[in-house]
Parts: structure tokens; sequence; C-alpha cells
């Protein structure tokens, strides 16, 4: 299956530790997008790659928040000293292209759950 | 602001009848439109976009939406639901740059035998 892939499916911690998501966009793709849904609501965005550069961050991303994309592949999302806010599941999303608008694909995301 | 409105947060229907999901989008929102279905403990799957063209979009699974500037509506419709149907439905448009997504708050559809 060449989809867009997430790792974990599920988390469960408890208040204070770290976690941190991987996701691995489809092969070649050079946007990869964020997203979090909380119970009972559409997604939202979260930050936005382009390669390996970071070029749009939500204020929903607060401090505690950081993600990465090393290479331009995979991506790594972190939370640091998770809060029970912080509930949700994370989503990942790649497509291909520069300007122009082009499908974003999804994976299965990442749900958390924080004790 | 900019954002995308479902007016309904269930619609429960029976097999084989017709559906309407509504959607109405800010004049803020690009006239970039989609709808996503998600099934339990899936991720989201593109189910038809209108970017331009027809105002009269088909997608997968037998659906279309029709797009309406002077309504700035966008609203999902099957002429036949079947049991399968029955997941969540959001509503999006693009906001500002990057392509990023915005989207509503959501629609389940109940699909009762």
């Amino acid at each position: 299956d060449t989809g867009v892939s997430q790792d974990p499916r599920h988390k469960i911690t408890k208040r204070g530790q770290n976690v941190t998501f991987r996701c691995d966009p489809i092969s070649e793709h050079n946007r990869l997008y964020w997203y979090r849904q909380t119970l009972g609501q559409g997604p939202e965005f979260l930050t936005y790659f382009q390669n390996e550069a970071q070029l749009e961050k939500s204020r929903l991303l607060s401090d505690r928040f950081s993600a990465e994309r090393p290479k331009g592949s995979f991506s790594t999302l972190e939370i640091q000293r998770t809060e029970q806010g912080d509930s949700a599941m994370y989503l990942c999303a790649s497509s291909l292209g520069d300007t122009s608008y082009n499908e974003q694909f999804f994976g299965p995301g990442t749900r958390l759950t924080v004790l | 602001a900019q954002s995308v409105t479902q007016l309904d947060s269930q619609v429960p229907v029976f097999e084989e009848a017709p559906v309407e999901l509504r959607c109405n989008y800010s004049s803020s929102v690009s006239v970039y439109l989609f709808w996503y279905v998600q099934y339990p403990n899936q991720g989201l799957q593109l189910l038809l976009k209108y970017l331009s063209g027809s105002t009269l979009v088909k997608g997968i699974n037998g659906f279309e939406a029709e797009f309406n500037k002077s309504q700035t509506s966008f609203h999902l419709r099957k002429p036949s639901v079947h049991i399968s149907d029955t997941a969540e439905y959001f509503c999006a448009g693009i906001s500002g740059g990057y392509n990023k997504l915005i989207f509503g708050a959501g629609t389940r559809l109940a699909v009762h035998p």
C-alpha cells in the first residue's frame, strides 16, 4: 500500500509526558500537513511543510508542540508535557504540487488519549 | 471570518431514501470546495471536489454536489443511500495560502434499514 501511513494508531499517555507521532507521506509528495480533530469537530490545521521547510504554523500549535520534516520525507509531531486538552485525533496529509491545488491524501490518524 | 458551516450535525435516513447534507461557506473561503467522508477509526477520503467549471460535481459512491455562488452553498446529495453510507461527512474549503483546508464540524449520516 502506498498511501499515507501514521504511527502509532493509538497512544495513551499520562498528563505531563511527552509523545511523538510519525507520518510517512506518499512517496515524492512534497507537501505535508498536520491537522488535529477533536471529538465532534472537523479537523483543524496545525502546520504545513513544503519539502523540509515548515512554512506555516497555526496559533493552535502552542510552544509545547514541535514538528519536523528533516529530509523532506517523513515528519514527526512532538507534544511535550501533554495536557488532557491535547486528547484528539492527529491527522497527517500529503500532496504533490507547488502553486495550484492538488488533492490532499490523508493518513488513518493517531488517536491520543491523555489521562 | 473564514468558515465552513454544516447546518446539520446528524441526519438519520432510511435505506434507499434520498439525502441532502448541507454546507455553506463564507465569502472569504476560496471557491475550491470539497466533501470528505470519514468511516469509524479511519482517515478522511475525498468524495468530490469543486475547483471550477460545471456547478454540478459528481463524486464517488453515487454522491454529487452543487456549487451555488449566490447562496454560498455546496450541498451534498445522493438519490438513494445504502447502509454502507453510514459515516461522518465533512465539507471543506481552502483557506489562505499553501492550500490548507478548513473544515466544517461534520454531519453524521445514519442510514437505517
